[in-house]
């Protein structure tokens, strides 16, 4: 397995604002995803985090909105840019090594006023 | 293309089982399986591949019928520690992209 770290775990931002949501992990990873979750939701893949190119977006995703960098093998980042109301949500990041499945950070729970 | 679960919610008196089914309408590589605890992270179960290969825990067990698009989740003798909301995430392609089901809470009662 991986361990993921997240940073802020929470935060509480105001409209029109960024906010920065970083993801770490103690190994080398192939793939690392950004998903969003409403509270009592499922998970929605926002995007995913190549090394070395730009992220993949999912339909309804798109990079104004939703920044993301993966400088490393082992580090991203997800900013919600020009932020409203509508994007408080939990936000978390999972990675993979390509031999099993993804694991998950612990969240990053995000409210907008 | 986000597959369906059901039941949507379940009880179980410690000691029972239960079946959880996650349908898809796309055609899968794999299905995986988590378990969420209220305010935690995902946390991994197992993962079913085409072909029939099996990773995962000891006391769970699941199926993958890959000519339906369907895999169940069988989780037998409950323990209070089962309690939690589980999703099956599935993936189309081998590359991990997992679309996650609609979720089944199930709520274990001494």
């Amino acid at each position: 397995s991986a361990v993921i770290s997240q940073k802020p775990s929470r935060d509480i931002c105001q409209r029109g604002t960024s906010l920065t949501i970083q993801c770490q992990v103690d190994s080398q990873v192939t793939m690392m995803f950004w998903y969003r979750q409403q509270p009592g939701q499922s998970l929605t893949l926002i995007a995913t985090a190549n090394q070395g190119s730009e992220a993949t977006y999912e339909s309804g995703f798109v990079i104004d909105k939703f920044p993301i960098s993966r400088p490393n093998l082992t580090f991203s980042t997800l900013t919600v840019s020009n932020m409203s109301p509508e994007d408080s949500s939990i936000y978390l990041c999972s990675a993979d090594r390509r031999t099993d499945t993804q694991y998950f950070g612990p969240g990053t729970r995000l409210t907008v006023l | 293309q986000q597959p369906v679960q059901s039941p949507q919610a379940v009880i179980l008196r410690e000691g029972e089982d239960a079946v959880i089914n996650c349908s898809s309408s796309k055609a899968l590589y794999s299905v995986h399986w988590y378990r969420q605890k209220h305010g935690e992270a995902p946390v991994f179960l197992m993962i079913l591949l085409k072909g029939g290969e099996q990773k995962g825990h000891e006391k769970i067990s699941a199926s993958f019928n890959e000519k339906k698009q369907q895999s169940s989740l069988y989780l037998t003798a409950s323990q209070l520690s089962y309690s939690g909301t589980y999703f099956c995430g599935t993936d189309q392609t081998g590359a991990n992209n997992l679309f996650f089901g609609t979720g089944t809470r199930l709520t274990v009662i001494p």
